[in-house]
């Protein structure tokens, strides 16, 4: 069984057009996160969840809205796609928050490209 | 906000050889840790060392706090070694962690 899953992995749209990420973790993990990697593959923390509620929001656009409908599942939606927001986006999970130091275990990542 | 600095940016090895690869970061912080990034994309932690010296089979990894830097030493190096290591840090609990640029390591066969 997979641990942390992301559907799907490769999205492909058009400028303005409005998507989702689905993401889902079967660890009986607290915390989830959302990755950005760019296309120079430096990686970059957008959101932390812990137990449904979001904890960390890293300067990110208004356009990208996470939701938590439980504690196994954090979904990105990005609402007017830009250029710019063609990368690979992962999501992953652990028990703690990243300060208390736990080990944090990824998906396969969502590669986005945007035309 | 903290930097966090990597070395080398790129690293060619051949097989069975060890590797150093260093982590500088510009301000004290409350965690750090190590991920690998295999050429097929997938991120694995490594190590969480925010300071001491921790040992994982062929890869350790020692974090001098008072000094900001992490090392990780690879020894007997094999070609699945290969792809972007990179160290992250977190200042203070409640904040996220911020990435060094990584070092793409390629071990030849």
């Amino acid at each position: 069984d997979t641990a942390v899953s992301q559907t799907p992995k490769y999205l492909v749209t058009q400028m303005g057009n409005d998507k989702s990420i689905k993401c889902e973790q079967n660890l009986g993990h607290d915390t989830m996160y959302w990755y950005k990697q760019d296309s120079k593959k430096f990686l970059k923390i957008m959101f932390s969840y812990n137990n449904k509620e979001l904890i960390i929001n890293e300067t990110v656009p208004n356009r990208f809205s996470p939701k938590s409908p439980d504690k196994a599942h954090l979904n990105l939606h990005i609402n007017s796609l830009e250029l710019g927001d063609s990368a690979v986006y992962f999501c992953a999970s652990s028990w703690l928050a990243g300060a208390l130091g736990d080990t944090q275990y990824f998906g396969p990542g969502t590669r986005l490209t945007v035309l | 906000g903290i930097q966090v600095e990597q070395s080398p940016p790129d690293l060619i090895l051949q097989e069975g050889a060890n590797s150093t690869l260093r982590c500088n970061f510009s301000d004290s912080v409350n965690n750090l840790q190590w991920f690998h990034q295999n050429p097929w994309g997938q991120l694995i932690n490594l190590f969480y060392i925010p300071s001491g010296t921790k040992q994982n089979g062929r890869l350790s990894a020692t974090t001098v706090a008072t000094e900001r830097y992490s090392l990780l030493y690879i020894s007997s190096s094999q070609t699945t070694d290969s792809g972007v290591y990179f160290c992250a840090v977190i200042r203070n609990y409640g904040q996220n962690f911020v990435f060094g640029p990584g070092t793409r390591l390629s071990v030849l066969p």
